[in-house]
């Protein structure tokens, strides 16, 4: 069974389109985040929630907008895209609760704008 | 803020031989965790080994290993017996101890095995 699973794994899309990337856990885990790897591999933490709410939102433009309808949800909406938004994108989770530390990442979105 | 540097964009090695990725932090936390992830060309982040800052002992995994310095800051990964499966790019990271913190990523170290 897959813990963290994204859908999709590959997203081309046209400038100025609206895209989303979903993101389900099955770990039972309460924290979930979205990095952002760039072109030369630099991951970046963009948002964090706990329990549904947000923690953590990284100076991320506001056409970013990501969304936790459930503690296993945590789905990444991606308005007026540019080039520069082309990345993959990873979800991770985590459970805080109890001391866990260690973050299991999803497969990844390679977002490609043209 | 925390900071990692890795300071070796690239190395290589040769098959069975062992090698060692520097990574070094920067934090005022007392109490923290530090990662080693692997991410192969297939693009998946996959946990090497962990270390809590608290635990003098260094952390070993099979062939992986670490040199957990505190006082120095750094966090050194040895892998023994390198296989060709050791390809990929390898990334030290930080994590505060306490609250729902993120990742704190180095840039990666590309690391090529040899046969």
């Amino acid at each position: 069974d897959t813990a963290v699973s994204q859908t999709p794994k590959y997203l081309v899309t046209q400038m100025g389109n609206d895209k989303s990337i979903k993101c389900e856990q099955n770990l039972g885990h309460d924290t979930m985040y979205w990095y952002k790897q760039d072109s030369k591999k630099f991951l970046k933490i963009m948002f964090s929630y706990n329990n549904k709410e947000l923690i953590i939102n990284e100076t991320v433009p506001n056409r970013f907008s990501p969304k936790s309808p459930d503690k296993a949800h945590l789905n990444l909406h991606i308005n007026s895209l540019e080039l520069g938004d082309s990345a993959v994108y990873f979800c991770a989770s985590r459970r805080t609760s109890g001391g866990q530390d260690t973050q299991y990442f999803g497969p990844g979105t390679r977002l490609t704008v043209l | 803020a925390q900071t990692v540097t890795q300071s070796q964009p690239e190395m290589s090695v040769q098959e069975a031989e062992t090698v060692t990725l520097s990574c070094t932090y920067d934090t005022s936390e007392s109490n923290y965790y530090l990662f080693w992830y692997k991410q192969p060309p297939s693009r998946q982040m996959i946990l090497v080994i962990r270390q809590e800052a608290y635990k003098q002992q260094n952390a070993t995994e099979n062939r992986f290993s670490v040199n957990f310095q505190k006082a120095a800051k750094s966090f050194s990964l040895k892998i023994s017996d390198s296989q060709l499966g050791d390809t990929a790019m390898y990334f030290c990271a930080f994590m505060k101890h306490r609250g729902n913190t993120p990742l704190v990523f180095g840039k990666g170290t590309r690391l090529s095995v040899i046969a």
